[in-house]
């Protein structure tokens, strides 16, 4: 079975500074997907950022970037320029590559940003 | 496009009773999964519906059950509630299943309270 791990209950940047929130994970497919999910206070999920197994660029969104090591399976979001709105909760999630929905969450990691 | 909507979105039942939670997917989405998010245990899958059937189900006791409809709305119901059925229940739909990458999109969920 797939396991979703983030190490770090908690996080805090300065705004416009720059911070990275870890994950990893274990899975014996060689093909799927991870995603960031945010989860700002009492409001809906919304995806950040998705990785595709397969390519090994990592993926960028605007400040939003990831480090995505295969072989470690280790997958870290980068906040570039942090700002007051980015203060959510962030999950990491795994999804394999067909015939499911399914994501298979971390613990999430609580970002406060500090003006 | 209307966004993934549920109801209600707040919920106070007793211990013992049933309720049931309606999920309204994105027009268009035929795939629409749910969660179990609690402080303890996190975001935890419950199941998943394509076209009326469910593909994909996650451990939990059989008290909890789902259905979907020929328009693609999902309900969701617990019997005989416990205390700890204590969640937000998120609900999130997706278009396709044969394609390579499905983005869900989640609902504001559903917050329960047992009593």
């Amino acid at each position: 079975a797939q396991t979703v791990t983030q190490s770090q209950p908690e996080m805090s940047v300065q705004e416009a500074e720059t911070v990275t929130l870890s994950c990893t994970y274990d899975t014996s497919e060689s093909d799927y997907y991870l995603f960031w999910y945010k989860q700002p206070p009492s409001r809906q999920m919304i995806l950040v950022i998705r990785q595709e197994a397969y390519k090994q660029q990592n993926a960028t969104e605007n400040r939003f970037s990831v480090n995505f090591q295969k072989a470690a399976k280790s997958f870290s979001l980068k906040i570039s320029d942090s700002q007051l709105g980015d203060a959510a909760m962030y999950f990491c999630a795994y999804r394999s590559p067909m015939g499911t929905d399914k994501l298979i969450f971390g613990t999430g990691t609580r970002l406060q940003v500090f003006p | 496009k209307a966004g993934v909507t549920q109801t209600p979105r707040y919920l106070i039942k007793t211990r013992g009773q049933q309720v049931t939670l309606s999920c309204s997917p994105i027009s268009g989405h035929r795939s629409v999964s749910w969660y179990q998010q609690t402080p303890g245990q996190g975001l935890q899958f419950l199941f998943e519906y394509f076209s009326e059937t469910q593909r994909n189900k996650g451990n939990f006791p059989g008290r909890f059950s789902g259905r979907q409809f020929s328009n693609s709305r999902s309900e969701m119901n617990v019997s005989t509630l416990e205390l700890g059925d204590s969640a937000l229940y998120l609900c999130a739909s997706s278009p396709l299943v044969a394609s390579s990458y499905n983005e869900q999109f989640f609902g504001p969920g559903t917050r329960l309270t047992v009593l």
